[in-house]
């Protein structure tokens, strides 16, 4: 099956700094691509909608200047955590829906976990 | 508004069956997904339904009624690893998928 890929798994930084999470599909190409958050014991809470070559679409209470999501290309997207707080730290997950694919069945990275100290 | 209900928390006891229930009302309909979601771990698919009836994958099947807004997991021959949180998602008519917030299924011994 497809695959994605997401990095770091495990980031731990300062209150104040900004972290970068990438987002690839290995081999296949992803005109769209999703970013969640998890807090713990929590279900899954969409941020955005990332689209090749356009803005990204962000959910209600998600700040878009905080949150930076890139697409830049078929097969990456990225999202920054700009001046990041300890509330911030969560479980992010990304997914991906194959260019053409019949079902649009999602296919999510790993998950990145975020300690914001 | 759009709308997925399932039950918060499940517990059964291994080697037995268990079925997870998912209602839904959404804006549309593109199929509907099942995810299993361990731990501190990303969601792993289970099945994709878009017609009416029983899909079956090994000890997992996927029930669903489009005229019904329903939709059920099963579980058979439970082990110890399917303790997990199970998520029904819904594909609505602009192609966004809608979650539900997900089943924690703990099995006992």
């Amino acid at each position: 099956g497809a695959v994605v890929s997401q990095h770091p798994s495990w980031v731990i930084c300062k209150s104040g700094t900004s972290v970068k999470i990438e987002c690839r599909s290995l081999d296949f190409q992803a005109t769209t691509m999703f970013w969640y958050r998890q807090f713990p014991k929590q279900s899954l809470m969409l941020m955005a909608t990332s689209n090749e070559g356009s803005k990204a679409t962000y959910e209600q209470g998600v700040e878009k200047d905080k949150f930076l999501i890139n697409h830049a290309s078929l097969t990456l997207s990225t999202l920054t955590v700009t001046s990041a707080h300890p509330e911030d730290s969560s479980f992010y997950i990304c997914s991906a829906r194959e260019a053409g694919g019949e079902t649009g069945e999602l296919f999510f990275g790993e998950g990145s976990r975020l300690t914001v100290l | 508004g759009q709308n997925i209900d399932q039950p918060t928390e499940m517990t059964a006891t291994e080697g037995a069956i268990v079925q997870i229930n998912c209602t839904y009302q959404t804006s549309g309909f593109n199929g509907l997904f099942w995810y299993q979601q361990h731990a501190g771990e990303a969601p792993t698919f289970l099945s994709y339904n878009v017609l009416d009836g029983l899909e079956e994958k090994g000890r997992f099947s996927s029930f669903l009624s489009r005229s019904k807004g329903y939709s059920y997991l099963l579980l058979k021959e439970l082990q110890m690893k399917d303790s997990a949180s199970y998520l029904c998602a819904v594909l609505d008519s602009n192609y966004q998928l809608i979650w539900g917030a997900g089943t924690k299924l703990i099995i006992k011994p």
